[in-house]
């Protein structure tokens, strides 16, 4: 199937130091989405990118939607203790009757150091 | 509550063994998902269902797979004769059902064959 190539595949850091994390693809998404995960907790949406060249802010995490639409960039400024998790990107493509699928990469496990 | 419920949280089985899986979506949404997180790895699609429609089984591995959904609402996923392969994390997601949205994930069924 459509594969997200995701890195770093793990971080770690000092609090209060900034983080970015990627994902590109060969393929055109017509969503982005980044997603967080707990330890064991199932993933919550983060931020969601619709249109080529969006740049979207939530607090702390800024997040981008490539002009190509093959990528897309996650920052996390100023990282706390609660920010360790694992990152997902996820992204949806326009095919036909499906484009309820996500296609997911395999993550970013973040560590951050207090 | 009113997020996604996943029972039960751990499973440990025997391999050959049949296990049960449920999932409670939130109340009104009417598209539930199942996907499957191994070890070190994205969230794999098993199987989408959409209000009356036929579920979309595409992504199940194989035929010991199976899941049903019932009334609309709560789904179960079964695997039969399992195998150590199929040890993973077990997410069910809901969302509301009109296409590219918000997919809100329960906590998850670790599953462990021995």
């Amino acid at each position: 199937g459509q594969q997200l190539n995701q890195s770093p595949q793990s971080m770690f850091i000092q609090e209060g130091e900034d983080v970015s994390m990627n994902c590109t693809s060969s393929s055109i998404f017509n969503t982005w989405l980044w997603y967080k995960q707990d330890p064991g907790e199932g993933p919550v949406l983060l931020i969601a990118l619709y249109k080529a060249g969006e740049l979207t802010s939530n607090g702390r995490l800024t997040a981008q939607f490539g002009i190509t639409r093959k990528d897309s960039f996650l920052n996390i400024s100023a990282s706390i203790p609660s920010d360790v998790g694992i990152y997902f990107c996820a992204g949806h493509r326009n095919s036909g009757g499906s484009n309820y699928k996500l296609t997911f990469g395999k993550g970013t496990l973040l560590t951050v150091n207090p | 509550g009113a997020g996604v419920s996943q029972s039960p949280s751990n499973k440990v089985t025997e391999k050959g063994k049949d296990v049960e899986l449920r999932c409670d979506p939130i109340s009104g949404h009417t598209a539930l998902y199942w996907y499957r997180q191994s070890l070190g790895q994205g969230l794999e699609f098993l199987i989408y269902f959409q209000g009356n429609s036929a579920p979309d089984k595409s992504g199940l591995p194989s035929d010991r797979f199976s899941a049903e959904r019932t009334g609309g609402s709560v789904s179960t996923l079964t695997i039969q004769r399992t195998q150590q392969e199929d040890s993973a994390v077990y997410l069910c997601a809901s969302s509301l059902g009109r296409g590219v949205e918000t997919q809100y994930f329960g906590p998850g069924t670790r599953l462990l064959v021995l």
